[in-house]
Parts: structure tokens; sequence; C-alpha cells
């Protein structure tokens, strides 16, 4: 149990287009779920944190405009890279957290690309 | 502020070798303290967690002890195996209901 699925796995988009990545908890209902990003080498860096139906938190220095959180439903969250530009090229992690249980289960990422 | 530090990697060692990743932290108060594992092509797994000072956890094989006095939380096997070569994340949460800070990661290669 405890299964967080992302979708795409991986996915290269041209520079100024926009990228939706998906976050889905398969086998139960994630009351926060968490967005992170990982450079090489570097450790998984918070970039918000969101409650369904409410508006995600942007950690400090993440651009909100950019970077569109949408928890729509208690399995599925979204981050969508708005205008995308090569910089923005990572690994984005998704986690989720189940209820009261403070520990966060964490999705197999998805490698973006922007060229 | 809160960080976590853990030694550069990759580890290469030979299967039935003994392990120890090091990590230290910094933080303000009490944190929870992690060992996180991401086997290839799959997410972070919680490998074990302490909660307290002087608390070890322990899991498939792997333990930490919780040291206040060092602010550190080593991980160590005492016979590690192939099926163990993955990337080993540190991270603490200053708060249990707080976001998880992470180390840069400690990849682990095991040769047969």
């Amino acid at each position: 149990g405890a299964v967080v699925s992302q979708h795409p796995s991986w996915v290269i988009c041209k520079s100024g287009t926009s990228v939706k990545i998906e976050c889905r908890s398969l086998d139960f209902q994630a009351t926060t779920m968490f967005w992170y990003r990982q450079f090489p080498k570097q450790s998984l860096m918070l970039m918000a944190t969101s409650n369904e139906g409410s508006k995600a938190t942007y950690e400090q220095g993440v651009e909100k405009d950019k970077f569109l959180i949408n928890h729509a439903s208690l399995t599925l969250s979204t981050l969508t890279v708005t205008s995308a530009h090569p910089e923005d090229s990572s690994f984005y992690i998704c986690s989720a957290k189940r209820g009261l249980d403070y520990e966060q289960y964490f999705g197999p990422g998805t490698r973006l690309t922007v060229t | 502020g809160n960080s976590v530090t853990q030694m550069e990697g990759p580890v290469t060692l030979s299967e039935e070798a003994f392990l120890t990743i090091n990590c230290t932290y910094t933080a303000t108060g009490y944190p929870s303290l992690f060992w996180y594992v991401q086997y290839p092509g799959e997410g972070l797994q919680l490998l074990l967690k302490a909660t307290k000072a002087d608390d070890k956890g322990s899991n498939k094989g792997f333990e930490a002890t919780y040291r206040k006095e060092t602010t550190s939380f080593h991980l160590e096997k005492g016979s590690v195996q192939v099926s163990d070569s993955a990337v080993y994340f540190c991270a603490l949460s200053p708060n249990r209901d707080d976001k998880i800070i992470f180390g840069k990661g400690t990849r682990l290669h095991i040769l047969p």
C-alpha cells in the first residue's frame, strides 16, 4: 500500500512551452502533497506544499507563477511548468502524506528536459 | 537553520563488507531523523527513522542511532548485499508535521 505514481516519467519540451506533470496516490487519499526538485548530485529541494482544495504554499525563491500547482482531488496533484526554459530542466519528484500519518510516500520522479 | 550533511559518494564495497554512511545535522529543537533509500528506477522509500535522542532505527539489517551530543545519525549495516545498491538520503524533519530536509544523497555500489 501507499503507492505514488508520476506521469510522465520523462518529458522533452521546447523552450517557451508549458508542460504538466501529474502525481497520483494510487491506493490512499493524500491530504497533503509535496513537490521537490532535484539537480544532479544535489539534494531534493522542496518547492511547494499543497493541500486538497486550497492554494499551494511555495518555498522562498520558488516562482509560483512559473510553477503552477493544482491539488484538485485527494488523489491527484499537478505541477505545470509554464514558459519553460533550459534552466528548468531537472528531476521533479512528488510525495504524499496519508491522513495524520507523518510519513511521506514518494513518486518515482519525472525527468524534464527543455531544449 | 536546518540542514543535513552526508558523506559524498559513490561508495563501492564488496558483498558482505561492513557499511557506514556518515550523516550529521544542524537543527533547532528536537528534529526527527530519517534515512531514505532510492533503488534504481523507483521512488524514495523510508528505510528507518528515529524521533528522539538515543533512539535506534532499524530495518532490513540497517541501523542508525540518533546521537544528539554529536548531532549525527550514521547509517550502518554489518554485511551488505548486491541488492543494497542504491542511493541513500539522510533527512530531518524539524517538526513531526513539517517538511523534510534532505542531504545530497550517497550512491552505494555493492560488487559481487
